[in-house]
C-alpha cells in the first residue's frame, strides 16, 4: 500500500514551454502533498506543500507563478512548470502523506524535466 | 533556522562490518527525525523515525538531544545495504521535511 505515481516520468520541454507534473496517491487519500526538486548530486529542496482545495505554500525563493500547484483532490496533486528556461531542468518529486498517519510522507518516482 | 548535516557523502565499508551513518541536527523546538534511503533505480522510502524506536532491517536511530544527533547504525552490513541514505527532519509540525545532503553507502564484498 502507500503508493505515489507521477507521470510523466521524464519531459524534455523546449524553452517558453509548460509543463504540467501529474502526482497521484494510487490506494490512500493525501491530505497534504509536497513537492521538492533535486539537483544532480544534491539533496532534496521543498518547493512547496499543498492541501487539497486551498493555495499551495510556498517555500522562500520559490516563485508561485513559476510553478503552479493545482491540489484539486484528495488523490490528485499538479505541478506546472510555466514559460520553462534551461535552468528550470531538474528533477521534481511530490511526495504525500496519508490522512490516517500524517507523520510518514510517500514519495513518487520522481519526473526528470530537460528544457531546451 | 533549521538544518540537518549529514557530514559524509560516501561512506564504504566491508560486509560483516559495522556501519555508522552520521547525521546532526540544528532545530529550536523539538525535533522529529527520519532516515530515508534511496536503494538504486527506486524511489526515496522511509526507513525508520525516532518516534517509533523501531529496528527496520536491521538498522537502529536514537535521537541524542544533548549533541543533537541521529545517528544511524547497523552492527553487521549487508550487501544489499548499499544505497543513497537521507537523514531528515519534520519542522513546525508541518510535516515539512528538511533533508541532509545524502551518504551513498557501499558494502564492499
Amino acid at each position: 500500500g502507500a503508493v505515489v505515481s507521477q507521470h510523466p516520468s521524464r519531459v524534455i520541454c523546449k524553452s517558453g514551454t509548460s509543463v504540467k507534473i501529474e502526482c497521484r496517491s494510487l490506494d490512500f487519500q493525501a491530505t497534504t502533498m509536497f513537492w521538492y526538486r533535486q539537483f544532480p548530486k544534491q539533496s532534496l529542496m521543498l518547493m512547496a506543500t499543498s492541501n487539497e482545495g486551498s493555495k499551495a505554500t510556498y517555500e522562500q525563493g520559490v516563485e508561485k507563478d513559476k510553478f503552479l500547484i493545482n491540489h484539486a483532490s484528495l488523490t490528485l496533486s499538479t505541478l506546472t512548470v510555466t514559460s520553462a528556461h534551461p535552468e528550470d531542468s531538474s528533477f521534481y518529486i511530490c511526495s504525500a502523506s496519508d490522512r490516517r498517519d500524517t507523520d510518514t510522507q510517500y514519495f513518487g518516482p520522481g519526473t526528470r524535466l530537460t528544457v531546451l | 533556522a533549521q538544518r540537518v548535516t549529514q557530514p559524509e557523502k560516501l561512506l564504504s565499508v566491508f560486509k560483516g562490518a559495522p556501519v555508522e551513518l552520521k547525521c546532526n541536527y540544528s532545530y529550536s523546538g523539538s525535533p522529529e527525525l527520519f532516515w530515508y534511503v534511496q536503494y538504486s533505480r527506486q524511489r526515496l522510502q522511509l526507513l525508520l523515525r525516532h518516534i517509533s524506536r523501531e529496528s527496520i532491517k536491521g538498522f537502529t536511530a536514537d535521537l541524542n538531544k544533548g549533541e543533537t544527533s541521529f545517528h544511524l547504525k547497523k552492527p553487521f552490513a549487508q550487501e544489499e545495504d548499499s544505497a543513497m541514505y537521507y537523514c531528515a527532519l519534520s519542522v513546525g509540525g508541518a510535516q515539512k521535511l528538511v533533508f541532509g545532503q545524502g551518504t551513498r553507502l557501499t558494502i564492499n564484498p
